[in-house]
């Protein structure tokens, strides 16, 4: 089936420090999948955070950037200098373009902490 | 203002008893959705439905039954509750389309004794 694998956490990084956190994909029911990064700050609900619906192409939204890599299967989360209100759970997720209503598959979630 | 709205907050049951968690969408979205998070387990969808129809059903047992009295309704029935069935049940909606962002509400969590 299809599936998401992500960063184990939790991870702590230092503010201003750089981050990456790894997602890879397996989509063997999907034809042309899409990919999100959703984020659940503490105390908040699930919100996204950035979406790339064609391969090759680079999503980026409040300092992070993923870029979406079908040779590779993988849609790695980037920064390049932490903040401490970045601290929150990140979810890597998998779409369907095949279908009008797509459900998403998600990864386990990574709990980043940025300590000052 | 809360957008979706999902009640009650916690919810504990026991086991073989039945239980109704609400969700409710003021976003003017066509599509709905039902996730379920266990612990130390990913998100996993369950249901989706569009102009309160079935769309797609994820979940293998027929004790989990949404439904929809109203558009921006997506209530779900469990019966006959086991423990296993303990997590955070999560509501999302979205414009039509497979493209279309999918917004949360912020969960019941269930717990079965």
């Amino acid at each position: 089936g299809d599936s998401v694998t992500q960063t184990e956490g939790p991870v702590t990084v230092s503010e201003s420090e750089s981050l990456i956190i790894n997602c890879t994909y397996s989509a063997t029911s999907i034809a042309y999948p899409n990919l999100f990064w959703y984020v659940r700050y503490p105390g908040e609900g699930l919100q996204l955070l950035l979406k790339v619906i064609t391969a090759g192409q680079k999503g980026s939204s409040r300092g992070f950037e993923a870029t979406y890599n079908k040779e590779t299967t993988s849609f790695h989360l980037q920064k390049a200098s932490v903040q401490e209100s970045d601290s929150a759970v990140y979810y890597c997720a998998l779409g369907d373009s095949g279908g009008s209503n797509a459900k998403l598959t998600f990864g386990k979630g990574t709990k980043l902490s940025v300590k000052s | 203002d809360p957008k979706i709205i999902q009640k009650p907050k916690y919810l504990v049951a026991v086991t073989g008893s039945e239980k109704i968690l609400i969700c409710e969408q003021y976003l003017g979205h066509n599509a709905m959705y039902w996730y379920r998070q266990s612990a130390k387990k990913p998100l996993e969808f369950m249901f989706s439905y569009s102009y309160q129809k079935l769309m797609d059903n994820q979940t293998a047992s027929s004790r989990f039954q949404p439904q929809s009295s109203k558009k921006n309704h997506l209530d779900l029935q469990i019966t006959a509750l086991k423990p296993d069935d303990s997590a955070t049940y999560f509501c999302a909606s979205s414009q039509e389309g497979a493209y279309a962002e999918q917004f949360f509400g912020p969960g019941t969590r269930l717990t079965v004794l």
